[in-house]
C-alpha cells in the first residue's frame, strides 16, 4: 500500500508566478489535509478537504491560496502571484473514512517551494 | 487557546545516551489526542505514536517510551541507547475537538546523535 504521494518534491518559482502542489492519499483515504512549515519552524494547518467538499479552511490565508479535492486525480494546493513569503514545505496528509479525530494522519514527503 | 510547547530547541548527546524531549501541551478539551513525529534530515514525517487522553498508561516500543502525565500536561518521549539514525527533528502535535480536526504542532526539538 503505497503511502502518500506529493508532487513535485521541490518546485522553484519566481514571484509573481503560480505554484500546483499536487497530493495523492493513501489508498482508500478520503480525508486530505494541507499543512506549511516555514523554515525552523512547526507545521501550520491550512485546510481540511474530502471529496469534492472543503471542510475547514480556517488556515489558508484569503488571498491567493486555494485547495481542491476533486471526485478523481489528487488534490491541489494553489498558489497564485507567489512571493518570497511563500517560501516553506507544504506537507499534505490523509486519514481513512473514520474521519480526522477518529483516525490517525498520514503524512506525505512534502512539496518544498522555493520563490526567488 | 491549544498550545504545545516543545522547550528544547536542539540536544545534542553522545552514542548510546539516553535522551528525552520534553513536550506540554494545554487544552481545554477533556478528550484530545496527543502524537509525536520524527522528521529526519530527509525532510519526510514519520509518524510515531497517537495517544488518547484517557489512557495515560506508559508506553514502550523498542528503544522508544512515552510518559504520558495528564496532571502536569506532559507528553515527554525517551530514546534508550541513542543511535546516530536517531538524528532528526521531534514534532510534538495535539489535536482536540476545538481545534476542529486541526493538529496543533509544537515547534519541533532538533536532536543530534554524535557517533
Amino acid at each position: 500500500n503505497a503511502g502518500v504521494m506529493q508532487n513535485p518534491r521541490h518546485l522553484v518559482r519566481r514571484r509573481g508566478q503560480e505554484a500546483r502542489l499536487r497530493c495523492s492519499p493513501m489508498k482508500g483515504h478520503s480525508h486530505v489535509y494541507w499543512y506549511r512549515q516555514l523554515p525552523e519552524e512547526g507545521l501550520k494547518f491550512m485546510v481540511y478537504l474530502q471529496k469534492e467538499n472543503i471542510i475547514d479552511e480556517s488556515g489558508m490565508p484569503k488571498e491567493r491560496f486555494s485547495a481542491e479535492f476533486p471526485k478523481e486525480g489528487p488534490s491541489i494546493l494553489r498558489i497564485q502571484q507567489v512571493v518570497r513569503g511563500d517560501s516553506a514545505a507544504y506537507f499534505c496528509a490523509s486519514s481513512p473514512p473514520g474521519g480526522p479525530y477518529q483516525e490517525t494522519q498520514y503524512f506525505g514527503p512534502g512539496t518544498r517551494l522555493l520563490v526567488l | 487557546a491549544q498550545k504545545v510547547t516543545q522547550a528544547q530547541t536542539e540536544i545534542s548527546v553522545v552514542e548510546k545516551e539516553d535522551v528525552t524531549l520534553d513536550c506540554v501541551y494545554e487544552t481545554r478539551d477533556t478528550t484530545y489526542y496527543l502524537f509525536w513525529y520524527k522528521q529526519p534530515p530527509s525532510g519526510e514525517l514519520v509518524f510515531l505514536i497517537r495517544r488518547n487522553s484517557f489512557d495515560e498508561q506508559n508506553e514502550i516500543s523498542g528503544r522508544y517510551s512515552w510518559n504520558f502525565q495528564k496532571s502536569t500536561s506532559s507528553f515527554n518521549f525517551t530514546i534508550t541507547a541513542s543511535q546516530v539514525v536517531d538524528s532528526a527533528v521531534y514534532f510534538c502535535a495535539l489535536e482536540d475537538m476545538d481545534s476542529n480536526y486541526q493538529l496543533i504542532w509544537g515547534a519541533g526539538t532538533k536532536l543530534i546523535i554524535k557517533p
